[in-house]
């Protein structure tokens, strides 16, 4: 089966700078990555997604890069902010079967003044 | 808002007890999917349902078991509780078909075993 692995497990960054989480996955069929944003005690919230057909998907302050070839896919958040402050949690899966995530263990985020 | 709903939000069972969760899905999604968060973890799945089927299931042992309604909705049962299946209980819901499914969580249903 898939499996998922997300570096770094921590990550702490003066508000304004940038962040990068990079995560890869083992099954070359998966062919789309989720990238959610989880914050204390609630669900885990899709903050951006890219299927296997776009090399680069970008939203304001977020985007996400994907290397097919290489099965690594990595989220950047550009100018944080303390209310980036969260676990981000990577995810995999194959498209018709997108319900199946592969999680990967989490990164938690801290945004300090 | 998602337009998944999850009930209960929080609740506590003994070991060896049964607990039933419920999921309402999205307006016009068919598909809902269940995942366990432990502590500290990324979720985990537990099984689909599509069409009132399960259609796919994860590393979980047959007292994890779950029903999908006509409307869509779900629900899921585990018996025999261990302490281990404390945790928080996540129904996602999605919409099967080409193009791929963005899924969207529900709030969760805090469950701990004691």
């Amino acid at each position: 089966g898939e499996n998922v692995e997300q570096h770094p497990s921590t990550l702490s960054v003066q508000e304004g700078d940038s962040a990068v989480i990079k995560c890869t996955y083992s099954d070359s069929a998966s062919n789309y990555f989720p990238w959610y944003k989880q914050e204390l005690g609630k669900r885990p919230q899709l903050i951006i997604d890219i299927r296997s057909n776009v090399g680069e998907k970008k939203d304001q302050r977020i985007a996400v890069t994907l290397n097919k070839t290489a099965k690594h896919f990595s989220l950047h958040i550009t100018e944080t902010q303390p209310e980036d402050s969260a676990v981000y949690f990577c995810a995999a899966s194959i498209t018709g079967t997108a319900s199946k995530l592969t999680f990967g263990t989490g990164t938690r985020l801290q945004v300090t003044l | 808002e998602t337009g998944v709903t999850q009930s209960p939000t929080h609740l506590i069972k003994t070991r060896g007890q049964q607990v039933t969760l419920r999921c309402s899905s999205q307006s016009g999604h068919n598909t809902v999917s269940w995942y366990q968060q432990a502590l500290g973890q990324g979720p985990q799945f537990i099984f689909q349902y599509y069409r009132e089927e399960e259609n796919g299931r994860g590393n979980f042992p047959p007292r994890f078991s779950g029903l999908q309604f006509p409307n869509y909705s779900s629900e899921l049962n585990v018996n025999a509780l261990e302490l281990d299946d404390s945790a928080l209980y996540l129904c996602a819901s999605s919409l099967q078909g080409p193009g791929g499914n963005t899924i969207y969580f529900g709030e969760g249903s805090w469950l701990t075993v004691v």
